[in-house]
């Protein structure tokens, strides 16, 4: 069974480009958040979606948006993006209270 | 509120000896508190989970000692092991309703030194 996967593992964009990540959840899950982990900080909220809908919303600009697919799968899109947007981005998968996180995808903007 | 505060930020324990981190929360909203370990360049992986209704919860070398009326709660890793060397984060959440996220402190490195 695989776990949460995510692409891509790295990514480096250029200030004001516009990046999209791609997050597959555990086989059963039904549920997607995304959470952005600064470099030595713990991970933050960006949002949740179940049943294809955003669900709760943490701190974060409208600059950050998302969607999930009827597979569950979800994207994770960042337009507009600065230095500040630097930071492992990582999904989380869950079906009722375990969250299970995939490998992250290292985002750099220069 | 909502943060999880955590501490120390880092740790560094001989082989065999008792790791201890620390988490206070102030939500008392929260009845999910998990610990999770993360390697360098891998995602957080669930290592132990306890709810309010228990004061301790252990698996293995690992053991969550939970005070409800402090609202404190630590994790304690017997018989440390150099592959014990990772960030440990401590996370709190409401586990009801449709959107239950997670709030974690802000990691402790420990360091076991053979």
């Amino acid at each position: 069974d695989a776990g949460v996967t995510q692409s891509p593992t790295h990514l480096i964009k250029t200030r004001g480009q516009q990046v999209t990540l791609r997050c597959s959840p555990k086989s059963g899950h039904d549920t997607v958040s995304w959470y952005q982990q600064a470099l030595g900080q713990g991970p933050q909220f960006i949002f949740q979606y179940y049943e294809e809908e955003e669900r709760q919303r943490g701190n974060f600009p409208d600059r950050f948006s998302g969607h999930q697919f009827p597979n569950y799968s979800s994207e994770l899109n960042v337009n507009a993006l600065l230095l500040g947007d630097s930071a492992l981005y990582l999904c989380a998968s869950m079906k009722y209270s375990e969250a299970f996180f995939g490998q992250g995808t290292r985002l750099t903007v220069v | 509120q909502q943060q999880v505060k955590q501490s120390p930020q880092s740790l560094i324990v001989q082989k065999g000896g008792i790791s201890i981190i620390n988490c206070a929360y102030e939500n008392t909203a929260f009845d999910y508190f998990p610990w999770y370990q993360q390697f360098p360049g891998k995602g957080p992986a669930l290592l132990i989970a306890i709810r309010p209704d228990v004061s301790e919860k252990k698996e293995g070398r690992f053991t969550i000692s939970f005070n409800k009326s402090a609202k404190q709660f630590s994790l304690h890793i017997m018989d440390s092991q150099p592959g014990d060397s990772a960030t440990y984060f401590c996370a709190a959440r409401v586990d009801s309703g449709s959107a239950r996220q997670l709030t974690f402190g802000s990691g402790t490195q420990l360091t076991v030194l053979p």
